[in-house]
C-alpha cells in the first residue's frame, strides 16, 4: 500500500517555466489537499479537492492551479514560476468528513528551487 | 479560526517522558484535537486525535483538561527517532478542509 505519493521528488525551475506537480493516492481517498512549507514555517494550504472535478482555494492560491480529473489524482501546476514559489510542497489526502477521522496521510514532498 | 499556542522548543532526555503543552482557550464545542508530527526531511505524520476523553494509542497518549482549553500530548518513553517538530491543530467535526498548521513545537531528544 503506497500511501500518498508525490512525483517530482527534486526539481529546479527558472523564473517563468512552467511545472506540474502530480500527486497519486491509492487509499480511495475523497479530500486532497496541496501545501507548501517554507523554511521555519508550518505548512499552509494552497488549494483542496473535496472529490473528482471539484478544486477549491486555501489559504496562498496565488501562483498556482490544479485539477482533480481522477480521484486519486490531484495535480498541482505553476504557470510562470517565481523565486517566491521556492519551497516544499506537500500533498494529503483523507476521508470524506466523519464525526471520527483517522486524519491526513502525507506524501514526502516536493523540494523546488526557482532561480 | 480557534488557534492553538504552544511552545517553540523544548528538550527531553532518552527514556523519559515528554509533555507537550498545546492551549487552545478559543475552542469550540465541535472542534476535535489533533496532533501530528513532522520528522526531518518527512511530511508530517498523524499521531493521535481526540475531542473530550484523553485518548492513547500506540504513539502516544492525549490528555485533554476538562474545560478543552488546553491539552498536552504524551510521549511515554522518548527515543531518538522521536525528535520532530509536533504539531496541536483543531479541526471541526464536519469541515474537512480546514487543517491549519502552525509553526509547532521543536522537540530534541538527548541521549
Amino acid at each position: 500500500n503506497a500511501g500518498v505519493t508525490q512525483t517530482p521528488k527534486f526539481r529546479v525551475l527558472k523564473t517563468g517555466q512552467s511545472m506540474t506537480l502530480l500527486c497519486a493516492q491509492d487509499m480511495n481517498h475523497e479530500y486532497m489537499y496541496w501545501y507548501r512549507q517554507d523554511p521555519g514555517m508550518g505548512l499552509r494550504l494552497i488549494h483542496y479537492s473535496v472529490g473528482e472535478g471539484t478544486t477549491a482555494k486555501g489559504e496562498v492560491p496565488d501562483g498556482y492551479n490544479v485539477s482533480r480529473l481522477k480521484k486519486q489524482n490531484f495535480l498541482l501546476g505553476l504557470e510562470s514560476a517565481a523565486p517566491s514559489q521556492t519551497s516544499v510542497y506537500f500533498c494529503a489526502s483523507s476521508y470524506l468528513n466523519s464525526g471520527w477521522d483517522y486524519g491526513y496521510t502525507f506524501g514526502s514532498g516536493t523540494r523546488l528551487t526557482v532561480v | 479560526d480557534a488557534k492553538t499556542t504552544q511552545p517553540n522548543s523544548m528538550e527531553s532526555n532518552e527514556e523519559e517522558p515528554v509533555h507537550l503543552p498545546c492551549n487552545h482557550s478559543t475552542i469550540s464545542g465541535t472542534d476535535y484535537i489533533h496532533w501530528y508530527r513532522q520528522l526531518p526531511s518527512q511530511g508530517p505524520e498523524y499521531v493521535i486525535h481526540g475531542l473530550t476523553s484523553n485518548v492513547n494509542n500506540r504513539m502516544a497518549s492525549l490528555a485533554i483538561a476538562e474545560d478543552r482549553k488546553s491539552s498536552t500530548l504524551i510521549l511515554h518513553r522518548a527515543t531518538l527517532r522521536d525528535a520532530a517538530v509536533y504539531y496541536c491543530i483543531l479541526r471541526g467535526s464536519y469541515n474537512n478542509n480546514d487543517m491549519r498548521f502552525g509553526a509547532g513545537t521543536r522537540l530534541t531528544v538527548k541521549p
